[in-house]
């Protein structure tokens, strides 16, 4: 399987709880990005990488997020003390710096109770 | 305002008829557009992009970009309840590096 493959599918968690998902690109992809989306809307910008270098990360997340990409391949998204706002689908996304197609993996359905 | 903006719907059209679905953008500095189709409890797929002013087709589907309008549509010709989904229309700006999503149109095709 060459797609964008995201672990785990599901994450059921109680509220304070640290939470870890991990991305793993299309091989050749440099770029990879993390969206998050609830219901009835689009998904809504992150962060992005290119290679290992977090290019940006948008205003809306607060310190309690933080994403890495140690080595330019597989990526983590970490939330620190969830909220119960913090429910949604987290989708990882990859693409090659030409064009800017995005390709998402399944996604991450994060349940915070 | 938002940056990438679509009417929620949803949208109901019988089978066999042209389903048109519309977008607009504000930053004038988005340089490519893309229309991604969303079942429900799945992730996004891509279905068109388009990057130059005019009309761009692709099987049943047709992308269409007004830069000056700042405006995007999608045409999906013989629609099919296969084709019943939500459809997300995106932008691309090299100024900012990101691809932001408009809220998505539900689209219904009924047999």
């Amino acid at each position: 399987d060459t797609g964008v493959s995201q672990d785990p599918r599901h994450k059921i968690t109680k509220r304070g709880q640290n939470v870890t998902f991990r991305c793993d690109p299309i091989s050749e992809h440099n770029r990879l990005y993390w969206y998050r989306q609830t219901l009835g809307q689009g998904p809504e910008f992150l962060t992005y990488f290119q290679n290992e270098a977090q290019l940006e990360k948008s205003r809306l997340l607060s310190d309690r997020f933080s994403a890495e990409r140690p080595k330019g391949s597989f990526s983590t998204l970490e939330i620190q003390r969830t909220e119960q706002g913090d429910s949604a689908m987290y989708l990882c996304a990859s693409s090659s710096t030409a064009y800017e197609k995005l390709f998402f993996g399944s996604g991450t359905q994060l349940s915070v109770l | 305002q938002k940056e990438v903006e679509q009417n929620s719907g949803p949208l109901s059209v019988p089978e066999g008829a042209i389903a048109s679905l519309n977008c607009t953008y504000s930053d004038r500095g988005s340089q490519s557009f893309f229309w991604y189709r969303q079942y429900s409890g799945k992730s996004p797929e891509l279905i068109m992009f388009i990057y130059s002013n005019g009309d761009k087709e692709d099987g049943r589907f047709t992308a269409q970009l007004n830069k000056a309008s700042q405006y995007v549509s999608l045409l999906i010709r013989d629609s099919q309840p296969s084709d019943s989904a939500t459809y997300l229309c995106a932008a691309y700006s090299s100024n900012t590096g990101k691809l932001i999503f408009g809220q998505g149109t539900t689209l219904q095709v009924k047999p």
